[in-house]
């Protein structure tokens, strides 16, 4: 009963390919999160949906694509891989609303760690 | 732009010692968390601190929030090996909406 799932868990790519990151989530929460974590592991927000709209969109190249087909998931598509890309990428979870006893904290799934070669 | 800042960054002591890691932000916030993290694995959220004076103890650790000084405390009583970790302040501001802001991490190291 994993709350915030990611597959894969590794991926190993060359440059210039595409791929996709999925996330799930089981925890019934309205708002999910993908966040690089660089060499340093410095945490970035990359991106927010809630219930399927995007509330958060950094600056991040347009080759990063979110689609959330409903509010358990979230996946992201990354274009045209570059050695840059190499990171960590968490996915994450909460509700966006504060409600009784419920601080909004984010859950993070396991994190997928891309290599781009 | 809120901005979220730690220290030490890296800290390394011994087991039974007590030490202190520091968060301060930049402009008023809504909310304060601290994560830890081990190697090669996910975050874990520790503790939530929503308002000033805020006080949270979990065994070793206990966790304080000043908002007039725009400070968060993470104190370590006699530390032990277990606890080698970083560990992230993350701050939502008050009109972040739910973005989480977070510090670059305290990398922890307790040495036998």
């Amino acid at each position: 009963d994993t709350a915030v799932s990611q597959t894969p868990k590794y991926l190993v790519t060359q440059m210039g390919n595409d791929k996709s990151i999925k996330c799930e989530q089981n925890l019934g929460h309205d708002t999910m999160y993908w966040y690089k974590q660089d060499s340093k592991k410095f945490l970035k927000i990359m991106f927010s949906y809630n219930n399927k709209e995007l509330i958060i969109n950094e600056t991040v190249p347009n080759r990063f694509s979110p689609k959330s087909p409903d509010k358990a998931h979230l996946n992201l598509h990354i274009n045209s891989l570059e050695l840059g890309d190499s990171a960590v990428y968490f996915c994450a979870s909460s509700r966006l609303k504060r409600t009784s006893g419920d601080y909004n904290e984010q859950f993070f799934g396991p994190g997928t760690r891309l290599t781009v070669l | 732009e809120l901005k979220v800042e730690q220290n030490p960054l890296f800290l390394s002591m011994q087991e039974g010692k007590n030490y202190t890691i520091y968060c301060n932000y930049s402009t008023t916030s809504d909310r304060l968390y601290w994560y830890r993290q081990d190697p090669g694995k996910s975050l874990e959220s520790l503790f939530v601190l929503l308002s000033n004076g805020a006080v949270k103890q979990e065994g070793r650790l206990m966790a304080s929030l000043d908002t007039k000084a725009r400070l968060s405390t993470l104190h370590i009583t006699a530390a032990v090996h277990d606890l080698s970790a970083t560990y992230f302040c993350a701050v939502v501001g008050e009109t972040s909406g739910s973005r989480l802001t977070f510090g670059e991490g305290t990398q922890l190291t307790v040495n036998p």
